[in-house]
């Protein structure tokens, strides 16, 4: 089992462009979270599918930020028009989703730095 | 929505000595409680849970103990290594209308133990 999948591992954008990450559940899980680390807010939640249907993305920035999980395997996280205060590692997590309680499963995270 | 707050944000313990993390949740309905270790550059994994059934839970040198009255949990390391140093995240998730598991997290505490 390769966990989850994300890429790309690190990128650098400048400012006002659009940066796309990608996430790969691990295969079976039906939960598909996305959170974003910075040392000062340390894990903040942005959004979560399950069975690919959006569950809630009371977390997601409303203006730049979109979400979407086109099939079970595959989830990805878009920031338009990118600003500096972006900049952060965004963490996606698969869980077998059944109920409360399941273990988050992260992956290793993509590194976003607006220049 | 949740709100987990969590201290100290930063802790520094001797080897071999105790060292214990205190979270506190505001949402009543909040039933799952999971403790997190992230080590650097890595994503973070589950080390120990403990769901609102129970009081206390042990797995070798971690003790997790849930106070629901006061909406407080706390994680104890006993004994603790060098390799215990790294960031902890204390979460809490609750099951709002059967199918949102998302976990709300604290905003971390960051361990050293010394030799």
């Amino acid at each position: 089992n390769a966990g989850v999948i994300q890429t790309p591992r690190h990128k650098v954008t400048g400012k006002g462009q659009e940066a796309t990450l990608w996430c790969e559940p691990i295969s079976g899980h039906s939960a598909v979270f996305w959170y974003r680390q910075t040392i000062v807010q340390g894990l903040e939640f942005l959004t979560y599918f399950r069975n690919q249907a959006p569950i809630d993305d009371s977390g997601m920035p409303k203006e730049r930020f979109s979400a979407q999980m086109p099939n079970q395997s595959h989830s990805t996280l878009k920031i338009q028009s990118t600003q500096p205060q972006d900049s952060a590692v965004y963490l996606c997590a698969s869980s077998t989703g059944t109920d409360s309680g399941n273990t988050l499963y992260f992956g290793e995270g993509s590194r976003l730095i607006v220049v | 929505g949740e709100q987990v707050e969590q201290l100290p944000s930063i802790l520094r313990v001797q080897e071999r000595s105790s060292a214990s993390i205190n979270c506190t949740y505001e949402n009543s309905a909040s039933n799952y409680f999971p403790w997190y270790k992230q080590e650097p550059g890595e994503n973070p994994k589950l080390i120990i849970d403990i769901r609102s059934n129970m009081e206390r839970k042990q797995i070798q040198g971690l003790i997790v103990l849930l106070d629901k009255k006061a909406k407080r949990f706390s994680l104890h390391i006993t004994d603790t290594q060098p390799a215990d140093s790294a960031m902890y995240f204390c979460a809490a998730s609750a099951d709002s209308g059967g199918s949102n598991y998302k976990l709300t997290f604290g905003k971390g505490t960051l361990l050293t133990v010394t030799p």
